[in-house]
């Protein structure tokens, strides 16, 4: 079984300001993990994923997440909030398996206040 | 390139109608399928998948059904929808051996 937990449904910082969105996650095998982004009324983008490998991976639009095994945490950062981050943030799990299925977060509504 | 369409983009139905949503996948061969079913201020929620052609895994129990009656096409249905039925749902792809789900555009459900 996993499991996914985001802390904080909503989080707001200034424009300019870090972001951090906080994803921690159990499995009982190897994780993939992904960040996907949600605009108003829009499916889900993702942003970034990590399945294998460095533990610190890039994304789009500057953001930016890492696998910490021994914390089974999977945050999400951005140096510099903009305006246009403004959206929903999921986090996921997958498992490696041929049906590969996915247990998503509650998610994390980011404001970005000017 | 592989696109994802999903079609109503919105929906109002009353209690009691059937209902039919629509997922089509282009530019890929034999994806895996899955319905999400997304509620207000909620994550989402796996309701179906499929690996192959009238392949259907159910995740909960649900007034839903779905089907796939070709390689590209997966159909959320139900005979007589509930007031809990509404909310957004999702219809995503996956290329089978690969780790990444893409996902369509939504269809927002609404019953009255």
């Amino acid at each position: 079984a996993q499991s996914v937990t985001q802390l904080g449904s909503h989080v707001s910082v200034s424009e300019g300001a870090l972001v951090l969105l906080r994803c921690n996650y159990s499995s009982s095998v190897p994780p993939y993990l992904f960040w996907y982004v949600q605009y108003p009324n829009q499916g889900l983008q993702l942003l970034l994923k990590y399945t294998t490998g460095a533990t610190l991976v890039k994304g789009i639009n500057g953001f930016e997440a890492e696998f910490k095994k021994s914390e089974t945490s999977f945050h999400l950062t951005k140096p510099s909030a903009q305006m246009s981050d403004a959206a929903e943030y999921f986090c996921a799990v997958t498992l490696n398996t041929n049906a590969g299925k996915s247990t998503f977060g509650d998610g994390t509504t980011l404001t970005v206040k000017p | 390139s592989q696109t994802i369409h999903q079609w109503p983009a919105t929906l109002v139905q009353p209690v009691g109608s059937p209902l039919s949503l629509e997922c089509t996948v282009e530019g890929t061969s034999n994806p895996n399928l899955y319905w999400y079913r997304q509620a207000a201020g909620r994550g989402l929620q796996l309701l179906f998948y499929s690996v192959g052609i009238g392949q259907i895994s159910s995740e909960v129990p649900q007034n839903l059904s779905a089907s796939r009656p070709q390689d590209r096409q997966f159909i959320l249905s139900s005979k007589k929808l509930l007031l809990s039925d509404s909310g957004f749902y999702l219809c995503a792809w996956r290329r089978q051996g690969t780790d990444t789900q893409y996902f369509g555009p939504g269809t927002r459900l609404t019953v009255l």
